[in-house]
């Protein structure tokens, strides 16, 4: 099956701070997605961003397909931004195949 | 708007118990249902998914089985809990070729 890497695994930060988090996956994509999963284990929709960029406030999103990777971008981090971002990817296989395979996450943690 | 539910919240279920969590969903018609499981750690790992009423596609073999028994409802089963089936169980929807959504999940104990 496809394999998605998620780097760096761990993250600190001084608020104010900014970062930029990365997604490598192994075989083309329909769809990419970044979540935000919140102390209580909620996950959040970041971004739907199989290729090209999108922003929306603080962060914004890069995949560039065509070298099977993607970045999410923090900036002025806030403690709020603390928590596990995953970024998940569905394989092109001629259709959708309707499963999203979730690399491993990293955990940002935000310091006041 | 779209809204997606689980219950219970927390679960503490003794070993070979049976289990029945809900999923249900509101705001959208005939969605594509999917329960995830994510075990100590961090990762997320797809259990079923489901394009509609009575489909089920199982992708890891497991003690554990779901059924839909209507459009916006998912329901995640087992006949005898094991130990390694404690975990947060998440249940997400969405539209083909769109976002997926998750709800607030149910974190399992088997002990």
């Amino acid at each position: 099956g496809i394999q998605v890497e998620q780097s760096p695994p761990d993250l600190i930060l001084q608020e104010g701070a900014n970062s930029t988090l990365r997604c490598n996956f192994s075989d083309s994509v329909n769809n990419l997605q970044w979540f935000h999963q919140n102390p209580w284990g909620q996950l959040i929709n970041l971004f739907y961003i199989p290729s090209g960029t999108k922003q929306n406030g603080r962060l914004s999103a890069t995949t560039v397909a065509t070298e099977r990777y993607s970045l999410l971008y923090i900036s002025s981090s806030q403690t709020t931004d603390s928590g596990v971002y995953f970024c998940a990817v569905e394989k092109n296989s001629g259709g959708s195949n309707y499963k999203l395979t979730f690399g491993k996450g990293t955990l940002l943690t935000v310091n006041p | 708007s779209q809204t997606i539910h689980q219950w219970p919240a927390t679960l503490v279920q003794p070993v070979g118990s049976p289990l029945s969590l809900e999923c249900t969903v509101e705001g959208t018609s005939n969605p594509n249902l999917y329960w995830y499981r994510q075990a100590a750690g961090r990762g997320l790992q797809l259990l079923f998914y489901s394009v509609g009423i009575g489909q089920i596609s199982s992708e890891v073999p497991q003690n554990l089985s779901a059924s839909r028994p209507q459009d916006r409802q998912f329901i995640l089963s087992s006949k005898k809990l094991l130990l390694s089936d404690s975990g947060f169980y998440l249940c997400a929807w969405s539209v083909v070729g769109q976002t997926q959504y998750f709800g607030p999940g149910t974190r399992l104990l088997v002990l």
